[in-house]
């Protein structure tokens, strides 16, 4: 049974940072792309970033350009979002995703929830 | 990156079909057959429901069906059920691993 279970979310000042992780099991992680959507309190989901199956490419929305950086670690199975720079309108549920072809995301956690305030 | 555009309600009866739109621009659509739709309960996470445009996971009922028609995709729930009650999301590749998301429809059982 494919599961996707994030974790790292919290209370976050303005300007702070947190580093969010997405474990992996029940498919081979190695073979897949993987994403981050997130979902903003009552309104609808927003594609974050993805990164290939080697973690040498990757591709991220404009609006966290130079802030947030995707990786993973193949071996532990492992996906990771780096968030730098934090703002309030950064505040969102994090879905870690499978992606199984250019855009169909097959596999989604429950989500890891990311307050920025202070 | 802007969101393709979703009707923000659709509603039927039980029994009833109901069809919902999402559109976009040739930017997002393109000539990509890449469109998906999920169905999300409050609280939950998304469930792919269509992929590719018209392509069903196994286990879905084929009560939902999807079509594409120059750039605007649709999604057609057939035979509703209370079950069917959700949010439901489109998206499309927008190119260079690009991925877009409509802004969400409430489908409501009456």
């Amino acid at each position: 049974e494919v599961q996707l279970v994030e974790s790292g979310g919290g209370l976050v000042q303005p300007g702070g940072s947190l580093r969010l992780s997405c474990t992996a099991s029940g498919f081979t992680f190695s073979y897949y792309w993987m994403t981050w959507v997130r979902q903003a309190p009552g309104k609808g989901l927003e594609w974050v970033a993805s990164v290939n199956q080697d973690g040498s490419e990757n591709y991220s929305v404009d609006s966290v350009k130079g802030r947030f950086t995707i990786s993973r670690d193949n071996a532990r199975k492992s996906l990771f979002l780096q968030m730098t720079g934090l703002r309030a309108e950064d505040t969102a549920v994090y879905y870690c995703a499978r992606r199984r072809d250019s855009s169909t995301l097959d596999y989604w956690g429950p989500g890891t929830l990311v307050t920025v305030s202070s | 990156q802007s969101a393709l555009t979703q009707p923000p309600s659709a509603s039927g009866s039980p029994g009833q079909s109901v069809t919902i739109s999402c559109t976009g621009t040739s930017s997002d659509f393109g000539d990509y057959n890449f469109v998906s739709w999920y169905q999300q309960y409050p609280g939950k996470a998304p469930k792919l429901m269509i992929y590719e445009v018209n392509k069903r996971p196994s286990g879905v009922p084929d009560r939902f069906s999807g079509s594409k028609s120059g750039n605007t995709a649709s999604l057609t729930v057939s035979g509703l059920q209370a079950e069917d009650e959700a949010d439901f999301y489109c998206s499309s590749y927008a190119g260079s691993n690009n991925l877009v998301f409509g802004g969400g429809t409430k489908l409501t059982v009456l």
